[in-house]
């Protein structure tokens, strides 16, 4: 089962928008809206951000954002911060070849 | 408060078998489903496994297919996970992880446990 493709890395001064990109296949990302993403801080658990491509959980601030268009998703993350600096994490269901959930390899988002 | 708190991880020759479990609190387990997310040191999210709130739906990544089994007891509030033929491959840190409730259409992880570090070496 191949991963989700992601950068590697992404950078941006405090205050910048950063987008970071999620492609997939029609199986998955493409396949319906339940895509997510995770923030990971060094040493610690991830922290979902997004869900069903769009949704905040509660106390996640506004400036986190999320998109789809056809295979490709998106996080976008407006008036960068020196705290959203971490690894962020991309996953989809997958309904082909078999059922499950996949995962991005993962983007490291650096604040210059 | 949702609390999940994994056990059972440690150091296993290759070949060798080892039980995880997660113990929940706070939540109405058995009203959710729930997932086995795993993370290689240094390397990034990989799902493992995925279990229905009644057990009656059961997904698996193509890697652990047939050597892992992921089960649930609800009575006691609980998730296992079986690892049977272990790999060098398999060592990472094992996270129990909050998928959706039974009522609902989606794919997320909305709750994690601190993890269980597995380690296959001879």
């Amino acid at each position: 089962q191949s991963a989700l493709t992601q950068p590697a890395s992404v950078s941006g001064s405090p205050g910048q928008s950063i987008t970071i990109s999620c492609t997939g296949t029609s199986s998955d990302v493409g396949g319906d809206n339940y895509v997510s993403w995770y923030q990971q801080h060094p040493g610690k658990v991830p922290k979902l951000m997004l869900y069903d491509v769009s949704n905040r959980p509660s106390g996640v601030p506004d400036r986190f954002s999320g998109s789809k268009s056809g295979n490709t998703a998106s996080l976008t993350i407006s008036g960068l911060q020196a705290e959203d600096e971490a690894d962020y994490y991309c996953s989809a269901h997958r309904t082909t070849p078999t059922l499950g959930g996949v995962f991005g390899g993962g983007t490291k988002v650096t604040v210059l | 408060e949702v609390q999940l708190v994994e056990s059972g991880g440690g150091l296993v020759q290759p070949g060798g078998s080892l039980r995880l479990s997660c113990a929940a609190s706070g939540f109405s387990f058995n009203t959710y489903n729930m997932n086995w997310v795993r993370q290689a040191p240094g390397k990034g999210l990989d799902w493992v496994s995925y279990i229905s709130s009644a057990s009656t739906s059961i997904y698996y990544a193509d890697s652990v297919r047939g050597r892992f089994t992921i089960s649930r007891d609800n009575a006691r509030t609980s998730l296992y996970l079986q690892m049977n033929s272990l790999r060098d491959e398999d060592t990472a840190v094992y996270y129990c992880a909050r998928g959706l409730s039974r009522d609902r259409s989606g794919w997320y992880f909305d709750s994690w446990g601190q993890g269980t570090l597995v380690t296959v070496s001879s």
